[in-house]
């Protein structure tokens, strides 16, 4: 079946390391986004990439990489710059060029600081 | 800076109906309005989108403003299962509409 798979659903930082956080779709799509929850908040935008190769920075960016060498994968690394980590992250993907396509989200990675 | 607008928080009675409003007053002709879900812990699911015209699918109504800066999403009947953040946002393309923001939703709560 077609979808997103984000990996591991939980996951542990200590203090000063840098962690990454895996994203993979296989249903073909260009566009690729990743996304910030706090409890009890809405999404917030952290990355977003159009294609492969080309990303830019979202909303709350700061503290936070991305890579795209790969269509089906968006890959993000929290930094130890990134003083706040634990939150709920989600990452999602819809078709470059359609606005008459939805967005297909994973299950999400809670990072919580040890 | 979210591009939508939306009532923190809503209740409903089981059974009823329930009418979702989101404001949208600086859509372009070319954004799709769309609708999604998120129950705790998981990621968003899609519940419905449209551009002009009203839409209905087996999950929902999206009833849409003539000028298009405002839509409701309409649960016939609320059941327990539906309590859930709801999420409207516009779904554009070309330039910063590529870039989806999501608010902070309304969250609905659905009595027994």
């Amino acid at each position: 079946d077609g979808g997103i798979t984000q990996s591991p659903k939980y996951l542990f930082r200590k203090e000063g390391q840098n962690v990454t956080l895996s994203c993979e779709q296989n249903l073909n799509h260009d566009a690729m986004y990743w996304y910030r929850q706090d409890p009890g908040q809405g999404l917030r935008l952290i990355y977003y990439s159009q294609i492969v190769n080309d990303f830019q920075k979202g909303d709350i960016a700061e503290g936070y990489s991305v890579s795209r060498e790969k269509k089906e994968s968006f890959p993000l690394t929290v930094t130890s710059a990134q003083k706040n980590p634990t939150a709920f992250y989600l990452c999602a993907s819809r078709p470059r060029g359609s606005t008459n396509e939805k967005l297909f989200f994973g299950s999400g990675t809670q990072l919580s600081v040890l | 800076d979210a591009k939508t607008t939306q009532p923190n928080s809503m209740e409903s009675n089981e059974e009823e109906p329930v009418h979702l409003p989101c404001n949208h007053s600086t859509i372009s002709g070319t954004d799709y309005i769309h609708w999604y879900r998120q129950l705790p812990s998981q990621g968003p699911e899609y519940v419905i989108h449209g551009l002009t015209s009203n839409v209905n699918n087996r999950m929902a109504s999206l009833a849409i403003a003539e000028d298009r800066k405002s839509s409701t999403l309409i649960l016939h009947r609320a059941t327990l299962r539906d309590a859930a953040v709801y999420y409207c946002i516009l779904n554009g393309i070309g330039g910063s509409n590529y870039k989806l923001t999501f608010g902070k939703g309304t969250l609905l709560t659905v009595n027994p």
